[in-house]
């Protein structure tokens, strides 16, 4: 069974750019959630989909945005980058109980410059 | 601010010994979950623990809860090079639709 995949691995942009990130899920697991973790750092929670739909965002900014398909894969768009966007963004699926664990994929090194 | 928090930030031991490492959180929760990260990678399910549940084992894991400190610690026995990693704690709340809080982390360096 294939795991959370996510891409591309690595993302180089300038500030100012867009960036979007990739993510398929864990077949049938319907939740996806996206994650920053700064370099060092703890993992910040950005996005839920779960169904189609955004569940709950983290403290972010409305330049970051999302959506998840009818085939429940995600994509993580970031608009206007900055500096500061520079993070591993880490993406995780789950299914549909609160009493589930949730699988990680390997993470998009995103780096602006 | 974060749901969970871990202590200590980073610990250093030496092979063969045990390695401690708590979490604290806030809010009521459904399960308490601890997650093994490999330097920048994504992050690996170690071990999840109901809120019903006082102690729990997996091999050279043991996870123990109490919901009324609002706290929970993973204990690593015989710790082995290997286990070199950051170390999350994520707690899934009672109530509600949200998703995974995740502390900050303890970043465990074992010592060969």
């Amino acid at each position: 069974e294939a795991g959370v995949t996510q891409s591309p691995t690595h993302l180089i942009k300038t500030r100012g750019q867009q960036a979007t990130l990739r993510c398929s899920p864990i077949s049938g697991h319907t939740s996806v959630y996206w994650y920053q973790q700064a370099l060092g750092l703890g993992l910040q929670f950005l996005l839920w989909y779960d169904e189609g739909e955004e569940r709950n965002r983290g403290n972010f900014p409305p330049r970051f945005s999302g959506r998840q398909f009818p085939n429940y894969s995600s994509e993580l768009n970031v608009n206007a980058l900055e500096l500061e966007d520079s993070a591993l963004y880490l993406c995780a699926s789950r299914g549909g109980s609160r009493n589930t664990e949730a699988f990680f994929g390997q993470g998009t090194r995103l780096t602006v410059v | 601010s974060q749901q969970g928090e871990e202590d200590p930030q980073a610990l250093s031991i030496q092979e063969g010994e045990n390695a401690t490492m708590n979490c604290s959180y806030k809010t009521s929760i459904n399960n308490l979950q601890w997650y093994r990260q490999n330097s920048g990678r994504g992050l690996v399910h170690l071990i999840l623990i109901r809120s019903n549940e006082r102690e729990k084992h997996s091999g050279r894991l043991r996870v123990t809860l109490d919901t009324s400190k609002k706290s929970s610690s993973l204990l690593i026995t015989a710790s082995r090079a290997a286990d070199t990693a950051s170390y999350f704690c994520a707690t899934a709340m009672d109530t509600g639709r949200r998703a995974l809080t995740f502390g900050s982390g303890t970043r465990l360096q074992v010592q060969p």
